[in-house]
C-alpha cells in the first residue's frame, strides 16, 4: 500500500548544484502537485499537473521545473540550487474519484542548500 | 489573492478540549479541510466540511463553519498526547475537484500531561 512515494528523504546541496526530487504514486491519480513547507508559512504550491503531458505553475515556481511523462511520476527539478530553496518539499496527488477532493501526501523531502 | 490564517501555537492539558481557529478569504470554496501533520510525516486529511454545512461532528472532532465571517474552527474533545501535531486549515479553490488548495501556516498543538 505505497500511496505517494518521495525520494530522497534528505539531501544537502551546494549553491549552484542541480538535483531532482522524485515522486511516484500508485493510485492512478490524474492530479499531482509539489508544495514547499517553510516555518510559519504553511504549504505553498510550486507546480501542479492535471494529467500526463500537462503541467502548470503554482504560487512559487521560480527556480523549479517539472514534467509529467506518465500518470505515475512527477519529478521536481532544481536547476541551480540557492539557499532560499532550503525547505521541506511535499508531493501530493488527488483525483476526481477522491471523496471531497482529498490530497494524499508523500512523507516529504528535506533539502538543505549551503 | 486567497489567504488562510491561523494562530501558530496552542497548548492544552491532557483531557481538556482544544479549539483551533482559521479564517479564509475565498467564499466560493466547495470544501474546507483540516489536515494533520505528525512529526517527520506528510499531511493527512483529518476531516472536512462541505461549504453548505454549519457543523460536522466526527467522534472527538467538531468542525464549525461560519460562512458569513469566513471562519472555520476545529474542536478536539478530551485531547490526548497523541493529538500533538501541526493542524493545517485549507480551502480548495478553482473549478475542478479541489485541485488547487490554499493552506494556512499550521497550528502546532502541544498537549501537556
Amino acid at each position: 500500500n505505497a500511496g505517494v512515494t518521495q525520494t530522497p528523504k534528505f539531501q544537502v546541496l551546494k549553491t549552484g548544484q542541480s538535483m531532482t526530487l522524485q515522486c511516484a504514486q500508485d493510485m492512478n491519480h490524474e492530479y499531482m502537485s509539489w508544495y514547499r513547507q517553510d516555518p510559519g508559512m504553511g504549504l505553498r504550491l510550486i507546480h501542479y499537473s492535471v494529467g500526463a503531458g500537462i503541467t502548470d505553475q503554482g504560487e512559487v515556481p521560480n527556480g523549479y521545473n517539472v514534467s509529467r511523462s506518465t500518470t505515475e511520476d512527477f519529478p521536481l527539478r532544481l536547476l541551480s540550487a540557492a539557499p532560499s530553496q532550503t525547505s521541506v518539499y511535499f508531493c501530493a496527488s488527488s483525483s476526481s474519484r477522491t471523496f471531497a477532493g482529498e490530497l494524499f501526501f508523500g512523507e516529504g523531502s528535506r533539502l538543505t542548500v549551503l | 489573492g486567497e489567504d488562510v490564517e491561523q494562530s501558530l501555537f496552542l497548548s492544552v492539558r491532557e483531557g481538556d478540549s482544544s479549539v483551533i481557529n482559521c479564517t479564509y478569504t475565498d467564499s466560493s470554496s466547495t470544501y474546507l479541510y483540516w489536515y494533520k501533520q505528525e512529526p517527520g510525516a506528510g499531511l493527512q486529511l483529518l476531516t472536512y466540511i462541505f461549504s453548505n454545512m454549519d457543523m460536522k461532528q466526527d467522534q472527538r472532532l467538531t468542525v464549525l463553519l461560519n460562512k458569513k465571517d469566513k471562519h472555520l474552527s476545529l474542536r478536539i474533545a478530551d485531547t490526548q498526547t497523541g493529538d500533538s501535531a501541526i493542524y493545517f486549515c485549507a480551502e480548495s479553490i478553482g473549478d475542478n475537484y479541489g485541485q488547487n488548495f490554499v493552506f494556512g501556516p499550521g497550528t502546532r498543538l502541544s498537549v501537556l500531561p
